[in-house]
């Protein structure tokens, strides 16, 4: 079964720091792989996604994300944080019934940001 | 345009009582779907449904029932509330035909004393 695993449950970083959250994945294929980001108190939002081609992918609040095969990672970057950028975030893979059974999320990270 | 909107957002029961989460959704997509957020354990798929009469169960579909009368609402019923059921709920929609991008509603925060 297709699962993706979030090594780190909390990280902190300053504000205006760079940002990389891990994440690796388990899949028969070649992979569909997202990343979710929930603010506190709200649904997730999608932040990015990589089907196929250019491995390094571009997000919605300047993020970005880029896929090795060589290493099973999707691993998420963003060059400077915001406060704003506070919250949960999710790496997810399709579950495995080509859609109609939704994605298999990680156990997610939460990110503190430090003033 | 609303998008998901789940109600309520916010309940108390007692062991054994049954109740129902609503999620409607305006988006007119075609896969609605069902997930339980727990603390340290990410999302977990309960139930989904590709379209109006038809569902099928995911990862943790025990206690929960679910039916698919119209497009737009995709209730979520438990039978005999347990402890074990206390959680967010989140209901999200797709569009038919996979493109990945699942939009949730805000959930709806279950406790069960």
């Amino acid at each position: 079964a297709q699962s993706v695993t979030q090594p780190d449950i909390h990280i902190t970083v300053s504000e205006g720091a760079s940002l990389e959250l891990r994440c690796n994945y388990s899949y028969g294929a070649t992979p569909y792989l997202f990343w979710y980001v929930q603010s506190p108190g709200q649904g997730l939002q999608l932040l990015l996604k990589y089907f196929s081609g250019d491995t390094l992918v571009q997000g919605i609040k300047g993020f970005e994300a880029e896929f090795k095969r060589s290493q099973s990672s999707f691993n998420l970057r963003k060059p400077s944080v915001h406060w704003s950028d506070a919250a949960e975030y999710f790496c997810a893979v399709p579950a495995g019934g080509g859609g109609a059974d939704g994605l298999t999320f990680g156990k997610g990270t939460h990110l503190i940001i430090q003033p | 345009n609303a998008g998901v909107t789940q109600t309520p957002k916010f309940q108390v029961l007692k062991t054994g009582q049954s109740m129902t989460l609503q999620c409607a959704q305006d988006m007119n997509h075609e896969y609605m779907s069902w997930y339980r957020q727990d603390p340290g354990m990410g999302l977990r798929l309960i139930h989904y449904s590709v379209g109006a009469g038809i569902t099928d169960q995911g990862e943790v579909p025990n206690g929960y029932n679910v039916s698919r009368s119209t497009t737009e609402d995709f209730p979520l019923r438990l039978l005999s509330a347990a402890p074990s059921q206390t959680s967010v709920y989140f209901c999200a929609t797709t569009r038919g035909g996979w493109n990945g991008e699942l939009f949730f509603g805000e959930g709806s925060r279950l406790t069960v004393l």
